[in-house]
């Protein structure tokens, strides 16, 4: 069965500073990741996914993830964090066998100091 | 276009009451998803829809009841809830759910309050 890990509940970040959120999946095959972002109160928006192909891929909001088979894992960087980007991060897998399921981590919230 | 549209916003309903949650996706999906989401944690997988036939159902209780009329709607209908059923309760919509590397895409939701 496919599952993932966010170690990091919490995680605080300085305005201007650089981020990275940390995913661990288990899956055996290459699966199919993402990360969405959940403001309060709001629904998921989709910020980036990897499928195939290059492993560094480009996201919406200057966010980047890079896909490491080895270590098994699907990190979220961004060089520089706005206010905006405080919410709650939650990193997906999805087979690749055609199963509509999607399974999520436990979620990072992030908060932003000035 | 990915927009996923859900309504009503905010619900609150009694134990006794019947109501419905509607959602709508004009993106030509033809899966669609309900999922349940409490505070602090991840959206849990409640039903799946994929050509307008039920697929996946994860042994939700049958107070909660969904509907695929056609391809661009989803309900969740709702009866004799208790108040732990209070929730964000998240439609989504994918393409055809046996498309390799699929997204799927949320809408922002309805909270749900049982009274």
């Amino acid at each position: 069965a496919q599952s993932v890990t966010q170690p990091d509940i919490h995680i605080t970040v300085s305005e201007g500073a650089s981020l990275e959120l940390r995913c661990n999946y288990s899956y055996g095959a290459t699966p199919y990741l993402f990360w969405y972002v959940q403001s309060p109160g709001q629904g998921l928006q989709l910020l980036l996914k990897y499928f195939s192909g290059d492993t560094l891929v480009q996201g919406i909001k200057g966010f980047e993830a890079e896909f490491k088979r080895s270590q098994s894992s699907f990190n979220l960087r961004k060089p520089s964090v706005h206010w905006s980007d405080a919410a709650e991060y939650f990193c997906a897998v999805k087979s690749n066998f055609g199963n509509e399921k999607l399974t999520f981590g436990t979620g990072t919230r992030l908060t932003i100091i000035p | 276009d990915t927009e996923v549209t859900q309504t009503p916003k905010h619900l609150v309903m009694g134990m006794t009451n019947k109501k419905s949650l509607k959602c709508e996706q004009h993106m030509g999906h033809r899966a669609m998803y309900w999922y349940k989401q409490k505070a602090k944690k991840p959206p849990e997988l409640m039903f799946v829809y994929s050509y307008e036939k039920l697929s996946i159902n994860e042994s939700v209780p049958s107070r909660f009841s969904p509907e695929c009329p056609n391809s661009s709607l989803l309900n969740l209908h709702l009866h004799a809830l208790q108040p732990e059923d209070s929730a964000l309760y998240l439609c989504a919509s994918s393409p055809t759910g046996w498309e390799i590397g699929n997204t799927i895409y949320f809408g922002e939701g309805s909270w749900l309050t049982v009274v």
